[in-house]
């Protein structure tokens, strides 16, 4: 049972340039959430995708957008790329509607590098 | 504003010893309140998950407790190995929209086990 895959691993960009992170969710798993971590602190939520739909968002400018496809995997886009959008991006995938006892799993992440 | 606060920031314990990490939160609707241990440049991995009802949980050496009166948890670490030199991040998860939950991320301790 496979678990949340984000590719790619790692990423260097240059400031301006535009970028598209990808993730496939647990198997089962319908919700997709997209998480930002700066290095020594805590994820900070970007969006969540549920039936194809930007469903909640957190504080982040336009240049953050996303998508889901029709078998949920997903994908972040970044446009514009600032040397503070460097980087770790976390995935988390869930099922809707299960309530507490069914937990996030959470991708390995990419490290993003803009130069 | 939803809000997680942990504390200490970081802890620096011998192998063998007993620790515990605390977590306040101010976040509505609350959902329930996970711990996750976190290696470094890696994604979150869950250690416990507690709805409103309950007041703690066991995973192993790891024990969370929550008081929801006092929007308050804590996660006890017993006999401490090497293995557990990680940050460990509270998170909180709100009521959201369409069945799903928005996660609240502490910052997080980071934890050292010293042989």
């Amino acid at each position: 049972d496979a678990g949340v895959t984000q590719s790619p691993t790692h990423l260097i960009k240059t400031r301006g340039q535009q970028v598209t992170l990808r993730c496939s969710p647990k198997s089962g798993h319908d919700t997709v959430s997209w998480y930002q971590q700066a290095l020594g602190q805590g994820p900070q939520f970007i969006f969540q995708y549920y039936e194809e739909e930007e469903r909640q968002r957190g504080n982040f400018p336009d240049r953050f957008s996303g998508h889901q496809f029709p078998n949920y995997s997903s994908e972040l886009n970044v446009n514009a790329l600032l040397l503070g959008d460097s980087a770790l991006y976390l995935c988390a995938s869930s099922l809707a509607g299960t309530g507490a006892n069914y937990g996030y799993t959470f991708g390995s992440g990419t490290r993003l590098t803009v130069v | 504003k939803n809000q997680v606060e942990q504390s200490p920031q970081s802890l620096i314990i011998l192998e063998g010893k007993n620790c515990t990490l605390q977590c306040n939160y101010t976040v509505s609707p609350f959902s329930n309140l996970r711990w996750y241990k976190q290696d470094t440049g890696r994604g979150p991995v869950s250690l416990t998950i507690m709805t409103f009802s309950e007041n703690t949980k066991s995973n192993g050496r790891y024990t969370a407790t929550l008081d929801a009166d006092t929007k308050q948890s804590s996660l006890h670490i017993t006999a401490s190995q090497l293995s557990d030199s990680a940050s460990y991040i509270c998170v909180v998860s709100a009521k959201g929209s369409y069945n799903t939950d928005k996660l609240i991320f502490g910052t997080g301790t980071r934890l050292q086990v010293f042989p």
